[in-house]
């Protein structure tokens, strides 16, 4: 069975431009939940969706929104963005929005801002 | 949230069992224990989670102390690819399903 799966792999921007970055969940996965990890550092929870609704939000700016579509997809926009957006985002998903469900990861964007 | 405690980094050799602690002295009742490892260059990936009774699956055993302030992660038999950052993270009902990750445990197998 596919994980979860992230487009694009790498990304280069620069400053004050926008981004969406993409996330498909596991099949019959209606959570999905973003993160940002700098380097050296944990994974940072930015937005979590279930059923296509908003279900918490982490301490990012508004320029940082997300959505999640009817086959429970997700994109993730960045918009202005900064020298301190150079991340790792990663997507997760889970069967529902409990919290014991475990979070399947993919293997994340590279954003990289010039 | 109850935050952990974790080492910042750990060293194993092969085939010889890890024992990597977790110290949640703030812990309620209702949190479970979670642990999650990152392999280089890939999202992290659940391992084991438990609320009061020890753990076991395939991949490891979760050891919760009896007042469950603190729980240690068992790898039998390390292996190469078990080098990893580890973390140990407490999971609220209220969380609605979000993990908040610190900086974890870097476990380094020397073969």
């Amino acid at each position: 069975d596919a994980g979860v799966t992230q487009s694009p792999t790498h990304l280069i921007k620069t400053r004050g431009q926008q981004v969406t970055l993409r996330c498909s969940p596991i099949s019959g996965h209606k959570s999905v939940s973003w993160y940002q990890q700098v380097l050296g550092q944990g994974p940072q929870f930015i937005f979590q969706y279930y059923e296509k609704e908003e279900r918490g939000r982490g301490n990012f700016p508004d320029r940082f929104s997300a959505r999640q579509f009817p086959n429970y997809s997700s994109e993730l926009n960045v918009n202005a963005l900064l020298l301190g957006d150079s991340a790792l985002y990663l997507c997760a998903s889970s069967l529902a929005g409990t919290d014991i469900q475990p979070q399947h990861f993919g293997d994340g964007t590279r954003l990289s801002i010039l | 949230d109850a935050k952990t405690t974790q080492p910042n980094s750990m060293e194993s050799n092969e085939e010889e069992p890890v024992h990597l602690p977790c110290n949640h002295s703030t812990i309620s009742g209702t949190d479970y224990i979670h642990w999650y490892r990152q392999l280089p260059s890939q999202g992290p990936e659940y391992v084991i989670h438990g609320l009061t009774s020890n753990v076991n699956n395939r991949m490891a055993s979760l050891a919760i102390a009896e007042d469950r302030k603190s729980s240690t992660l068992i790898l039998h038999r390390a292996t190469l690819r078990d080098a990893a950052v580890y973390y140990c993270i407490l999971r609220k009902g209220s969380t609605l399903g979000r993990l908040y990750f610190g900086r974890g445990t870097q476990l380094t197998v020397w073969p």
